[in-house]
Parts: structure tokens; sequence; C-alpha cells
């Protein structure tokens, strides 16, 4: 169980472009996700709390407009760069974790490259 | 905020030998948690620690947690090459809906077979 899934697992975009990445629990329901970002051979960031029904919570220094996330039920989340520069290559993780448990569980993770 | 230093950032073993690594804080800790990262990989939580002093194994790795509750280690004996990977700690802040997960900056293990 617990089992959480992204899609697409990589994409290749066009500077300028947007990409969206979906966020799934397939054998739970997620009332908050997170969205993290990771560069190669460095630590989890995290950017934002996805809330179900409500607006995300942006960490400090993180482009909400730029990076937008919408948790229309509790089972998926997505996450949308807007306008793709190529510092925006990265490796981008959701997680979710079951009500009242402590865990996180991970997607595969996105890896995106903005050319 | 509260944030997790994590030493050291690499660590390269002969397999067979042991490996630790250490994640430190400059303030008190309500939990800690530990999460392995295998190359191309996503994290996979491995354990949890809240008590004071707690000790915890999981087959050849040994979880601590320290009596001040301000630093914690994670303990491989006889190191596989299975055990490649970066190992994070994280530190969940907030409560219920409002928490959320920090990471450590993590030890990225690397084996000699």
């Amino acid at each position: 169980g617990a089992v959480v899934s992204q899609h697409p697992s990589w994409v290749i975009c066009k500077s300028g472009t947007s990409v969206k990445i979906e966020c799934r629990s397939l054998d739970f329901q997620a009332t908050t996700m997170f969205w993290y970002r990771q560069f190669p051979k460095q630590s989890l960031m995290l950017m934002a709390t996805s809330n179900e029904g409500s607006k995300a919570t942006y960490e400090q220094g993180v482009e909400k407009d730029k990076f937008l996330i919408n948790h229309a039920s509790l089972t998926l989340s997505t996450l949308t760069v807007t306008s793709a520069h190529p510092e925006d290559s990265s490796f981008y993780i959701c997680s979710a974790s079951l009500t009242g448990a402590y865990e996180q569980y991970f997607g595969p993770g996105t890896r995106l490259t903005v050319t | 905020g509260q944030q997790v230093m994590q030493i050291p950032q690499y660590q390269h073993v002969q397999e067979g030998e042991d490996f630790t690594t250490y994640c430190n804080s400059s303030t008190t800790l309500s939990n800690i948690q530990w999460y392995k990262q295998r190359p191309g990989g996503h994290p996979v939580f491995l354990i949890q620690l809240v008590k004071s002093g707690e000790v915890k194994k999981q087959k050849r790795l040994t979880f601590q947690f320290g009596e001040a509750k301000k630093n914690s280690s994670l303990h491989i004996t006889a190191t596989q090459t299975t055990d490649v990977g970066t190992y994070f700690c994280a530190l969940k802040v907030g409560y219920s809906s409002a928490s959320k997960i920090i990471f450590g900056s993590g030890t990225r293990l690397s084996i000699r077979p």
C-alpha cells in the first residue's frame, strides 16, 4: 500500500513553454501532498505544500506564479512549471502521507529538461 | 526555522567496512527521520526516532537519537553493494496538515566491491 505515482517520468520542453507534472496517490487519499525539487547530487528542497481544496503553501523563495500547484482531489496534485527556462531543469518529486502517519511516501520523480 | 546539518557529504568505503553518517542540529529536535535514495531513485522512508537516547535497529542498520535530541546517527555494519545511495536525515516540523519534512544535505555512500 501507500503508492505514489508521477507522470511523466521525464519530459523535455523548449524554453518559454509550460509543463504539467501529475502526482497521484494510488491506494490512499492524501489531503496533503508535497512538492520537492532536487538538483544533481544535492538534497531535496521543499517547494510547496499542496492542500486539497485550498491554495498551496509555498516555501520562501519559490515563485508561486511560476510553479502553479493545484490539488483538485484527494488523490491528485499537479505542478505546472510556467514559462520554463533552462535553470528550471531539475528532478521534481512529490510525496504524500497517510492521515495521521509520519512517514512520507515519494513518487518516482519527474526529470525536467528545458532546452 | 529548524534545520539539520549532515556529515560527511561523501563516504567511499570498501565492501564489508562500516559506515556512519551524522545529523546535527543547534536546537532540540522533536523527531528525526531517515531516508535512503538510491541513484536515480526516490527517497524511501527508513525510520523515525522521537525519544531521547533512542536506538533502533533494522538488520545491519542502527539508528540513534542523542540524549539531548540534537543529533542523530545512522550506522551500517559490514556494508554491501546494495547499501549504495544517499542517506538523508529529515525533520518533520509542524502538526497535522500543516506539517512538512525538511531534509538534511545527505551523505552519499559509494562502495568498492
